[in-house]
């Protein structure tokens, strides 16, 4: 295990289909995050598990959104309802958290999902 | 809330030249961490190197160091020696030790011009 994958690297989908996608962390990782990069624009924070639970949403994260990480290894991002302004690239990341210090977090090559 | 800034939206560098990256960070969290990250045009946010708020001493990785001044709140990123493959964007980030989440800056474009 070299690194954070991400599945797919495009998506291209229609308005109004759902979507999903998969990332698998780094193995030995507990936390595991989702952002979303629009185009010129750093990462934004969508949600965050530490192991298997969901701790954190965004309120980026609309009622359309849904992400799951069972068994605290892989997790999936689900998109309900696609609408042109979901299309972004989203970044899947992963860290090793020890006692409350903060460590950097890896980051997967993205899926870049547009939806037409 | 954190937040932070990165003012340059673009920078050239001449090849073997150095260049400063500038990144200043605002929080009330005293125990914080501090990162860059270089994002090529394929995407993948690469770490390439990380300064916690009480460290003594700016972090240093190969090439890379980060000129930091706690009192500025500043956290700036210095590549040495540049090369052509450096070309990339290069966000900052932060993340308080209270917090979850990673915060980044609008990032900066850098040009390595041969």
């Amino acid at each position: 295990d070299t690194g954070v994958s991400q599945d797919p690297r495009h998506k291209i989908t229609k308005r109004g289909q759902n979507v999903t996608f998969r990332c698998d962390p780094i193995s030995e990782h507990n936390r595991l995050y989702w952002y979303r990069q629009t185009l010129g624009q750093g990462p934004e924070f969508l949600t965050y598990f530490q192991n298997e639970a969901q701790l954190e949403k965004s309120r980026l994260l609309s009622d359309r959104f849904s992400a799951e990480r069972p068994k605290g290894s892989f997790s999936t991002l689900e998109i309900q309802r696609t609408e042109q302004g979901d299309s972004a690239m989203y970044l899947c990341a992963s860290s090793l958290e020890v006692g409350g210090a903060v460590t950097e977090a890896f980051f997967g090559q993205g899926t870049r999902l547009t939806v037409v | 809330a954190q937040k932070i800034t990165q003012t340059q939206p673009g920078m050239f560098v001449q090849e073997k030249e150095a260049v400063t990256l500038d990144c200043t960070y605002d929080t009330s969290d005293p125990s914080y961490g501090l990162f860059w990250y270089k994002q090529p045009s394929s995407g993948e946010m690469i770490f390439l190197i990380y300064q916690g708020s009480y460290d003594q001493q700016n972090a240093t990785e190969g090439r890379y160091s980060l000129n930091f001044q706690k009192a500025r709140k500043s956290a700036n990123l210095v590549i040495s020696a540049s090369q052509l493959g450096d070309s990339a964007m290069y966000f900052c980030a932060m993340r308080a030790n209270t917090g979850n989440q990673f915060y980044f800056g609008t990032g900066t474009s850098l040009t390595v011009i041969p």
